[in-house]
């Protein structure tokens, strides 16, 4: 597609849930990234992949987050047994991965809600 | 570990005037990359402008600017003639040229004064 598509665009769960969020990364992108941003904060960091492989998990918050993504193209990042604390916006990004100046290329993001 | 740090959680600038964002980051790296992105209230992110650290000439982009210090480890914004498209927050962020992992600042909510 043109650019980076997330989905849903909006997710309302009860506590206790497992949801799935998903990012469709621009055709050809290498690189792809997971951000979580509370309202009104920065960009936290929660994991990247470098095709299929995340090189750096670093970033999510517990066991109950995992990501995965699959033939180098779609990631869906997991968050189990939900909590209230889980409540932001998840951003995907992806890039062209090369060593360079390539910038991201963020998606809408999902704004999950936990009730 | 590297960091990026803006000082700045929120700046006002009046339409049509000049206003500058300020950023710094640690590193012990010699080659890197940094970049401003803006992200207004649709929530996209969208790239404002790149710098590459072995190029000492400053980077523009229109009303765009950047002043690149390496030696103060400072990457500093201007938007000039303020438009009030320009409200938005605005990230700065650095990324290693020999890995893909790129850490954002958090954040500096301009707002655009009629």
């Amino acid at each position: 597609g043109a650019g980076v598509s997330q989905s849903p665009s909006n997710k309302v769960t009860e506590k206790g849930k497992d949801v799935e969020l998903r990012c469709d990364p621009i055709s050809g992108h290498t690189a792809l990234y997971w951000y979580r941003q509370s309202l009104g904060q920065g960009l936290e960091f929660l994991i990247y992949f470098q095709g299929n492989s995340a090189p750096d998990k670093s970033g999510l918050p517990s066991d109950r987050f995992s990501a995965e993504r699959t033939g180098g193209s779609v990631s869906t990042l997991t968050i189990q047994r939900t909590q209230q604390e889980d409540s932001a916006v998840y951003l995907c990004a992806s890039s062209k991965g090369e060593v360079g100046n390539q910038p991201q290329h963020f998606g809408d993001g999902t704004r999950l809600s936990i009730l | 570990a590297q960091t990026v740090t803006q000082s700045q959680p929120e700046m006002s600038v009046q339409e049509a005037e000049t206003v500058t964002l300020s950023c710094t980051y640690d590193t012990s790296e010699s080659d890197y990359y940094l970049f401003w992105y803006k992200q207004p209230p649709s929530r996209q992110m969208i790239l404002v402008i790149r710098q590459e650290a072995y190029k000492q000439q400053n980077a523009t982009e229109n009303r765009f600017s950047v002043n690149f210090q390496k030696a103060a480890k400072s990457f500093s914004l201007k938007i000039s003639d303020s438009q009030l498209g320009d409200a938005a927050m605005y990230f700065c962020a650095y990324r290693e040229t020999s890995y893909d992992k790129v850490i954002f600042g958090p954040g500096t909510s301009l707002s655009v004064i009629p």
